[in-house]
């Protein structure tokens, strides 16, 4: 079992917003980033040290930290957005990564 | 541009071995910590294994600990893997992932390597 909590699945429509979370309590202390991956793909990171983009992500992608939950949010989503989602931060005690079970995300 | 290009993947027996390589390019290799992370079919994404910029320190995931040994040669930008006593549960697409400001920040993936454990 994961460390770290996500819905595991959401939908948006078109050009509105949504935000995705992950609960976890080595969040608290430690910085989260979100990878995003298509069918077929690798994973890429669109988020790291909890806010953030990496050089030619799009700005619709940002991050944030309150907590124990780190959230990602798209702003205006794409139909290329269509993607699930990963969060990953650190154990809070052991030497290792630990990955949130992820979110696949529905464009409408 | 950072670069990562892993080998070694294909079919292999239960209780064989396997060794993954990842060659890297387009950063300073020596300077960041460098994982393994392995992708079941249709599953999510799992960590496997990283190892300190020098090599000094290796840390496992309880499931391949004793099995899986990772190691690098910063002269050669080369991280590999070597997967002893495999399983069917071993079967995933394996990730080379370089870390980036610190060691458990995800920085870049490389494509994956298909490891499927068959008999």
């Amino acid at each position: 079992s994961s460390e770290l909590t996500q819905d595991p699945a959401v939908s948006v429509a078109l050009g509105q917003t949504v935000t995705i979370t992950c609960q976890g309590p080595s969040l608290r202390n430690y910085f989260a980033t979100w990878c995003q991956q298509k069918p077929g793909q690798a994973p890429i990171v669109v988020i790291f040290g909890n806010t953030n983009r990496p050089s030619g992500i799009p700005d619709r992608f940002s991050g944030s930290r309150s907590g124990s939950t780190a959230s990602l949010t798209i702003t205006g989503a794409q139909a290329e957005d269509e993607a699930d989602y990963y969060c990953s931060s650190r154990d809070s005690s052991f030497s290792r990564v630990v990955f949130g079970g992820g979110t696949k995300v529905t464009v409408l | 541009q950072v670069q990562l290009v892993e080998s070694g993947g294909g079919v292999v027996q239960p209780g064989r071995s396997l060794r993954l390589s990842c060659a890297a390019s387009g950063f300073t290799f020596s300077s960041f910590a460098m994982h393994w992370v392995r992708q079941a079919p249709g599953k999510g994404l799992e960590w496997v294994s990283f190892t300190l910029y020098d090599g000094s320190n290796n840390y496992y995931a309880d499931s391949v600990k004793g099995r899986f040994t990772i190691s690098r040669d910063n002269s050669k930008n080369m991280l590999y893997l070597q997967m002893d006593s495999l399983g069917v549960e071993d079967t995933a697409v394996y990730y080379c992932v370089c870390s980036q400001s610190n060691w458990y920040t995800i920085g870049y993936w490389g494509q994956g390597a298909l490891v499927t454990v068959s008999s």
